[in-house]
């Protein structure tokens, strides 16, 4: 079965520069989310789109923002990257906003992000 | 959300039954218990969910209490592959739709 996609796998960048992660979604959900886990910390949720709208946002830093296309992709946007970014992000999907399979989030292997 | 509150870790022999609980206590009528499983740096994994009624996939059974305050998650044959940390997750459908992730148990699957 087709799973959530996401790129790169691994990034490295410097401190001030930006970064862009894509996420694809499992076809026909609807949902994308966005969850950050720093090293030895649980992931932490940050935003997340509904049919290409924002529809929840988390502790997400004012320098991140995202979005969601119209073939539903979505990508997380970085800037003036800081040491404490570096993290694993996940994207994870799903379908029926609003009732209890919105809570069935399937989720990527995720990228590791490193900034030095 | 209800809080949850899980034992830190957790040792089970493989072949053997792993039972995992988590108390929520405050939990609301209208909230679902949620189970999750994270192997190490991959990306969580749904497991399974339920209201008040137990519940059984392929993975896993969750039994939930009759007053609802606790439930317990059993997977019944462990394997080494199901080494991870567990979180549960109490949730209304319509309260937004991140998860909380906090406070799971590290399930080790000893041979």
């Amino acid at each position: 079965a087709a799973g959530v996609i996401q790129s790169p796998r691994h990034l490295i960048k410097e401190k001030r520069e930006t970064a862009t992660l894509k996420c694809y979604p499992i076809p026909r959900h609807d949902t994308v989310y966005w969850y950050q886990q720093g090293p030895g910390q649980d992931p932490q949720f940050l935003i997340s789109f509904y049919e290409k709208m924002q529809s929840d946002k988390g502790s997400i830093p004012d320098r991140f923002s995202a979005q969601q296309f119209s073939d539903y992709h979505s990508e997380l946007n970085m800037s003036s990257l800081e040491l404490g970014d570096s993290a694993l992000y996940f994207c994870a999907s799903s379908v029926g906003l609003g009732t209890t399979l919105s809570y069935e989030q399937y989720f990527g292997p995720g990228t590791r992000l490193t900034v030095t | 959300d209800a809080k949850t509150t899980q034992p830190p870790s957790m040792d089970c022999a493989e072949g053997r039954a792993a039972n995992l609980p988590c108390n929520h206590s405050t939990i609301s009528g209208n909230e679902y218990v949620y189970w999750y499983r994270q192997i190490h740096s991959q990306g969580p994994q749904y497991i399974i969910h339920g209201l008040k009624n137990n519940e059984t996939n392929e993975m896993a059974s969750l039994i939930i209490t009759e007053d609802r305050k606790s439930s317990t998650l059993i997977l019944p044959h462990a394997t080494l592959r199901d080494t991870a940390v567990y979180y549960c997750i109490v949730r209304v459908p319509s309260a937004g739709n991140m998860l909380t992730f906090g406070g799971g148990t590290r399930l080790m699957v000893k041979p």
